[in-house]
C-alpha cells in the first residue's frame, strides 16, 4: 500500500534555532517527492522538489533530503523565524498513472516561539 | 504567490442547501484538482480535470459534482450539504510540465448545521 509518514507529528521549537522533519514513504514506482508548507487557513505552497536522482534542494533556509535506496526525506530548516510556524506536508508522486498520482503525508505541525 | 482564486473563503449553511464553491486560475494551466481536508489530515483528491470538458472522480468518493466549461474556472456543487460535508476544501491547478507542480488555492471552510 503506498503511504507517506511524517514525524514528529508536532513540533515547537525557539526562534532561530534549527530543525529537522522527517518523511518515509513506501510509495512506488518513485517519480518524485515534494516538500509544502501550508500556513494556518491557506493553500499548501511548494518549497522544494527532488527526482530520484536528487540527494538535497535548497530554498533559501530549507533544505530537502532525499534516500531513494531507504525511502525517506527531511527538510531541515535552518535558523528559524516566526514566519516558519506552519504544516510541512510532504508528498511524493508515483510514476504508475497517467495522472501522476500524488500521496499526501499528514504534516508537522511546527509552531516557532520567541 | 500563484494565481489562484477559491470563493467563498468561509461558509456557514444550513442542511439541504445547495451549495457551490467557486474556483479559478488565471495560470492557463490545463489540469486542475479538488482536495478535501480534514484538521490534521492529509488531502484526499476528490475530482480533477485535464482540460475543458474533462472530469474525473478522484480517490476519495465525494457527494459533490463539478464541472469544466472554461478552462480558468472549476467549480464543485453541493447538491444537498450535510453535516457530513464539513471541511475544508482546497483547489489546485497544474501545467503539463514534469514536475507538474500543483499551486493551491486558499481553500473554502465550509459548515455545514
Amino acid at each position: 500500500k503506498n503511504q507517506v509518514e511524517q514525524s514528529p507529528q508536532s513540533l515547537i521549537i525557539l526562534e532561530g534555532k534549527n530543525c529537522t522533519l522527517q518523511c518515509n514513504y513506501t510509495v512506488s514506482p518513485f517519480s518524485n517527492l515534494r516538500w509544502y508548507k501550508q500556513d494556518t487557513g491557506r493553500g499548501p505552497v511548494s518549497l522544494t522538489i527532488m527526482t530520484f536522482s536528487e540527494n538535497t534542494k535548497s530554498n533559501g533556509r530549507y533544505t530537502a533530503t532525499l534516500d531513494a535506496d531507504t525511502k525517506q526525506s527531511s527538510l531541515h530548516i535552518t535558523a528559524s523565524q516566526l514566519s516558519d510556524s506552519a504544516s510541512y506536508i510532504c508528498v511524493v508522486t508515483d510514476r504508475g498513472s497517467t495522472l501522476g498520482r500524488l500521496y499526501f503525508g499528514r504534516g508537522t505541525q511546527l509552531t516557532v516561539w520567541p | 504567490e500563484a494565481d489562484i482564486y477559491q470563493t467563498p473563503r468561509y461558509l456557514v449553511i444550513g442542511t439541504g442547501k445547495k451549495i457551490t464553491l467557486e474556483c479559478s486560475q488565471t495560470m492557463g494551466h490545463d489540469k486542475m484538482y479538488w482536495y478535501q481536508q480534514d484538521p490534521g489530515m492529509e488531502l484526499h483528491l476528490i475530482h480533477y480535470s485535464y482540460g475543458v470538458n474533462s472530469t474525473e472522480k478522484g480517490d476519495l468518493s465525494s457527494e459533490s459534482t463539478v464541472s469544466r466549461i472554461r478552462t480558468e474556472h472549476f467549480p464543485l456543487t453541493l447538491e444537498s450539504a450535510r453535516p457530513s460535508h464539513t471541511s475544508q476544501y482546497l483547489c489546485a491547478s497544474s501545467e503539463w510540465d514534469v514536475e507538474e507542480t500543483q499551486y493551491f488555492g486558499p481553500g473554502t471552510r465550509l459548515l455545514v448545521l
